[in-house]
């Protein structure tokens, strides 16, 4: 299994342009998830998926599009790049959304975002 | 609102015991989180421990809970080099899911000196 890979690794943006940040997962999980690591700021929940066709915001949504139309694919798109979304973003999966189960959440290796 | 606190740096010398602690807010939280990030990689579930749980033990890591204080730690026994990483503190979130939706600690930085 490859686990949770993401694409590109890099990316340097103008202000104003868009791109489509990849995720996929190849364990069969239910349950996708974005972050933001921000220095400082720890990370925090963009959006998330329950399954496929299913998606919802986290705490940080805004200039963020995401769909799900793949269990295995969940990816994250930006509509306008601003300066403010320079970080770096994880995709994680874990194999089901239930509270009350430990399932361990697989994380991405990251994608770095420079926007200028 | 949901909040986890914890110091962003520790330095310790090679050997020695490494204490981190977390604090957070949520009372109803199930499952508490420790995951580790080496640098350049993504995060890694550590260990975790049970609401209904004072002490976890897993191997050199000893995770104590609080409940009361709503104080969670981390100590590392025998601390290497290796263990040289930012550690996150996290607890499940308002939006549901198990792990999915985390709130996370803004992560300590742990260094360890030869």
């Amino acid at each position: 299994n490859a686990g949770v890979t993401q694409t590109p690794k890099f990316q340097v943006l103008k202000t104003g342009q868009s791109m489509t940040l990849q995720c996929a997962q190849d364990m069969n999980h239910e349950y996708m998830s974005w972050y933001r690591q921000d220095p400082g700021m720890g990370l925090r929940l963009i959006h998330y998926s329950v399954g496929a066709g299913i998606t919802d915001q986290g705490e940080v949504p805004n200039g963020y599009n995401v769909s799900r139309s793949t269990t295995e694919d969940f990816p994250l798109r930006l509509l306008s790049a601003a300066p403010s979304q320079t970080s770096v973003y994880f995709c994680a999966s874990s194999r089901t959304p239930s509270r009350t189960v430990t399932d361990t959440q697989y994380f991405g290796p990251g994608t770095r975002l420079t926007v200028l | 609102g949901e909040d986890v606190e914890q110091s962003l740096f520790l330095s310790v010398r090679e050997g020695d015991s490494s204490v981190i602690n977390c604090t957070y807010t949520d009372s109803s939280s199930t499952y508490l989180y420790w995951y580790k990030q080496e640098p350049g990689a993504g995060l890694q579930l550590l260990t975790y421990i049970f609401s209904n749980m004072d002490m976890k033990q897993d191997q050199r890591l000893t995770v104590l809970l609080n409940k009361k204080d709503k104080h969670l730690s981390l100590r590392i026994a025998d601390t290497q080099t290796g263990d040289s990483a930012i550690y996150f503190c996290a607890e499940a979130g308002r939006y549901g899911g198990s792990q999915g939706n985390l709130i996370f600690g803004k992560g300590t930085k742990l260094s360890v000196k030869p």
